[in-house]
């Protein structure tokens, strides 16, 4: 089975850095996607990492250890609205890896 | 135009009544999905759907049935609609070349 573990809330302040940890357990692994939802709306992709290291698209990076099990989203130069719930999902390679399984969120609150 | 529209956007039913949610897309996608989203549990894989003539149960199928009308239109149906199936549902899709999923707005069900 798969099963992924992240904190279920942050709290920062406006301009700051923020890591959002995501630690999973699978029978089988393609890569780790990164979804945002705000409070009620449609979860949005922000990204993929496939392999080890790191991805960076804007303020938003993703980095990735297939050797620990281990993934991480950092938000850099938080502004309000990205107070939002972020959720790692792991891509199950059962059915040609377009089957998701998704960790239970982490709830980003950003301060002023 | 949203590219993954879904109706009704919210329902109040009663317990053993039928209802059916609708999904439809103009993304030209071939993968469809429907999940549940209860608070604190993240987003839960109900049917999956790679062609209209493929239909796969998720990781949590009872209670619920699903038809692909078309390419663009997936529905899941509640049988018989009891309380611990209020929930907020989302219909998604993706191609088969991308490990992007596009999310719908979501259906804010609420069984009495």
């Amino acid at each position: 089975g798969q099963s992924l573990e992240q904190p279920s809330e942050v709290t920062a302040v406006e301009g700051a850095i923020v890591q959002i940890n995501c630690t999973y357990q699978t029978s089988g692994f393609y890569g780790l996607s990164w979804y945002q939802q705000h409070d009620g709306g449609a979860p949005t992709f922000l990204s993929y990492n496939a392999l080890d290291g790191l991805e960076e698209t804007g303020r938003f990076s993703s980095f990735l250890s297939r050797s620990d099990s281990y993934g991480y989203l950092l938000l850099q130069e938080l502004q309000m609205k990205d107070s939002a719930s972020y959720f790692c999902a792991v891509r199950d390679p059962r059915a040609g890896g377009n089957k998701l399984t998704f960790g239970t969120g982490t709830q980003l609150k950003v301060e002023l | 135009d949203a590219d993954v529209t879904q109706t009704p956007r919210n329902r109040i039913t009663k317990t053993g009544k039928r209802i059916m949610l609708e999904c439809s897309q103009t993304k030209g996608h071939d993968r469809m999905y429907w999940y549940r989203q209860d608070p604190g549990l993240g987003l839960r894989l109900i049917y999956y759907s790679f062609d209209v003539k493929d239909i796969n149960k998720g990781e949590i199928s009872d209670g619920y049935s699903v038809s692909r009308q078309a390419q663009a239109k997936f529905s899941l149906s509640l049988e018989s609609a009891i309380p611990n199936q209020t929930a907020l549902y989302f219909c998604a899709t993706s191609s088969d070349t991308s490990y992007e999923q596009y999310f719908g707005p979501g259906t804010r069900l609420t069984v009495t």
